[in-house]
């Protein structure tokens, strides 16, 4: 099974900073997925990018997939409360037939007021 | 709402107990996915099911399986159950087989093993 080691692990900001999750893997992946997840909720997709070198924009996110489809990045500016939850990355695995996602490690992301 | 139902939302039990947590998939999907979150190790795939035929197998210990039925409602059983399964299980739906359009999940069944 492939691997996706998110960092930060932790990341507490104040409102209007801006910060960036990285997603790293040394196995490439047939896409990447972003999602948000608050406590007690399930994750919810915010992203997918396909393509290498991909990059897309949802109001103040940013996200990339690296050229060699192997990492991604999530840049958020101006961050706000709401904003607050964890993060995971997920990877497409390109060697089965029936493709499953796997989830990277996490980043929980604090947005204290 | 997600539109993925998972039932119930909490489950407390004992070790060695038995349990079956349920999942409807959003109206349309064919593909059902079980994960399972715990702190340390994070969102695990155990195992996906498209139009009742098992798809794939990841790391699903062998006390625990999984079925999906014609109306394409899932069930995931967890037998002789430890404390280390106490854990959220989530369940997921997607239209067709791939990943690439995402994941839907549901709101997860938290188990507690007592």
């Amino acid at each position: 099974t492939q691997l996706l080691e998110q960092s930060p692990q932790f990341l507490s900001i104040q409102e209007g900073e801006n910060l960036t999750v990285y997603c790293n893997s040394s196995s490439v992946f047939s896409s990447l997925q972003w999602y948000r997840q608050e406590p007690g909720e399930g994750p919810v997709l915010l992203v997918t990018v396909v393509t290498g070198g991909e990059v897309k924009k949802l109001k103040r996110l940013t996200f990339q997939f690296g050229d060699a489809r192997k990492d991604s990045s999530l840049h958020i500016t101006a961050a706000q409360p709401g904003d607050t939850g964890l993060y995971l990355c997920a990877g497409g695995e390109m060697n089965t037939g029936f493709q499953k996602l796997v989830f990277g490690t996490g980043t929980r992301l604090l947005v204290s007021p | 709402d997600s539109g993925v139902t998972q039932t119930p939302k909490h489950l407390i039990t004992a070790t060695g107990q038995r349990v079956t947590l349920r999942c409807s998939p959003r109206s349309g999907d064919l593909s059902v996915y079980w994960y399972q979150q715990s702190l340390d190790q994070g969102l695990q795939f155990l195992i996906q099911y498209y139009n009742g035929e098992e798809r794939a197998k990841g790391n699903i210990l062998e006390r625990f399986s999984a079925q999906q039925f014609p109306d394409l409602h899932s069930e995931l059983n967890l037998s002789s159950l430890e404390l280390g399964d106490s854990a959220l299980y989530f369940c997921a739906s997607t239209k067709g087989q791939g990943s690439n359009y995402g994941y839907t999940f549901g709101s997860g069944t938290r188990l507690t093993v007592v």
